[in-house]
């Protein structure tokens, strides 16, 4: 199957820096990422979905200036988590469609633990 | 995307029983149908998908079945073993289109050897 690669996998990072993820689709192009938070036993938060070329489109209540999305190439989608605050620390997921083939499969990322200190 | 209710949230069984996970939705007109399985602490992987021309779609110990006047789609998984303990998720139907997936709250799955 597809792959997505996310990097990186955990980041620790003081309060007020800001945190890039990367996320990749490897062996195909991806017009579409998405991109969840992920608590502790909880299910998948959709955050924002990311779209190749033009600015992404956030869920209610997910705040863009400080969840920067790009999704300059149809093959990487880059999350920036802007002056992090330890309420920010969660389980960061992107996943991908293959969207050549019409797909409606998900393929996810490895995932990104995100602690600010 | 749209909503779906998963139940239960959590499941626990004896090795060798059988799981019956469920979700409903609402949007009549979708087509797709995905179960996610999430081991601790890793990514969600697709493990059986169906679409609206079928009722149901078996791959060895699981199945998933469809009902779309009931509108709900089920997860069976039979003669359950340990390494079957996870959080599955049911992803939200598409129907054609743009599709957002969002997913159900997950049901926690507990084998017991």
């Amino acid at each position: 199957g597809a792959v997505v690669s996310q990097h990186p996998s955990w980041v620790i990072c003081k309060s007020g820096t800001s945190v890039k993820i990367e996320c990749r689709s490897l062996d195909f192009q991806a017009t579409t990422m998405f991109w969840y938070r992920q608590f502790p036993k909880q299910s998948l938060m959709l955050m924002a979905t990311s779209n190749e070329g033009s600015k992404a489109t956030y869920e209610q209540g997910v705040e863009k200036d400080k969840f920067l999305i790009n999704h300059a190439s149809l093959t990487l989608s880059t999350l920036t988590v802007t002056s992090a605050h330890p309420e920010d620390s969660s389980f960061y997921i992107c996943s991908a469609r293959d969207g050549a083939g019409g797909e409606e499969k998900l393929f996810f990322g490895s995932g990104t633990q995100l602690s600010v200190l | 995307g749209e909503n779906v209710e998963q139940h239960p949230s959590t499941l626990s069984v004896q090795e060798g029983d059988s799981a019956v996970i469920k979700c409903t939705y609402s949007d009549s007109a979708s087509n797709y149908f995905p179960w996610y399985k999430q081991e601790l602490g890793k990514r969600p992987q697709l493990i059986i998908d169906i679409r609206s021309n079928v009722g149901e779609k078996k791959d060895q110990r699981i199945a998933v079945t469809l009902n779309k006047t009931a509108k709900h789609f089920s997860l069976h998984i039979t003669e359950t073993q340990p390494e079957d303990s996870a959080v599955y998720f049911c992803a939200s139907p598409a129907s054609g289109g743009s599709y957002i997936p969002t997913f159900g709250r997950g049901t926690s799955l507990i084998v017991h050897p």
